[in-house]
């Protein structure tokens, strides 16, 4: 079946810092690369996605790269906030979103 | 963003009882629900998924006639957890897909902790 990892598991910036978190995924048929930020006790938030006819998307302190030929995406979080502290999970998608086991990001003030 | 509503947010019931968790979208049709299943510290675990009018497709793995899985409207999922045992204890999550151009984009809930004592 598919596999999914995620790097890091988790990750301590300054708050300012910049932030990088890595998917790596096996189907090479997945078309849809989004990223869920997930705070304490609640649902996932979709932040950002990207398609596979696209290599970059920027949404202010937030982007997404794509690499489809090496089959890993990636979140970058620039000016990192206390506020931005959350777990984050990839969930690239083939035929349904397969989770990445998640990042916790935290942003020291 | 679409907003997927969830209810309860929280329940306790004990051991050998039934409880219900809806899952509404607020301001779309959801042509699929999903629902999940979170442990804590851990990933989101895939439990079925639901299309308008027919029945659920189960993940391995996961009982049918313990997750009972309706999805009777575009816009309500109802997700049984029959006979409940502490096990069953959990974050249970649903999303709802909306069909956007050539993907399908998902929205969460906010999920519906169980407690069985």
């Amino acid at each position: 079946g598919e596999n999914v990892e995620q790097h890091p598991s988790t990750l301590s910036v300054q708050e300012g810092d910049s932030a990088v978190i890595k998917c790596t995924y096996s189907d090479s048929a997945s078309n849809y690369f989004p990223w869920y930020k997930q705070e304490l006790g609640k649902g996932p938030q979709l932040i950002i996605d990207i398609r596979s006819n696209v290599g970059e998307k920027k949404d202010q302190r937030i982007a997404v790269t794509l690499n489809k030929t090496a089959k890993h995406f990636s979140l970058h979080i620039t000016e990192t906030q206390p506020e931005d502290s959350a777990v984050y999970f990839c969930a690239p998608r083939g035929g349904k979103l397969i989770f990445g086991q998640g990042t916790e990001l935290s942003v020291k003030p | 963003g679409a907003v997927v509503s969830q209810h309860p947010s929280r329940v306790i019931c004990k051991s050998g009882t039934s409880v219900k968790i809806e899952c509404r979208s607020l301001d779309f049709q959801a042509t699929t629900m999903f629902w999940y299943r979170q442990f804590p510290k851990k990933s989101l675990m895939l439990m079925a998924t639901s299309n308008e009018g027919s029945k659920a497709t189960y993940e391995q793995g996961v009982e049918k006639d313990k997750f009972l899985i309706n999805h009777a409207s575009l816009t309500l999922s109802t997700l049984t957890v029959t006979s409940a045992h502490p096990e069953d204890s959990s974050f249970y999550i649903c999303s709802a897909s909306r069909p956007q151009g050539a993907s399908y984009e998902q929205y969460f809930g906010p999920g519906t902790r169980l407690t069985v004592t």
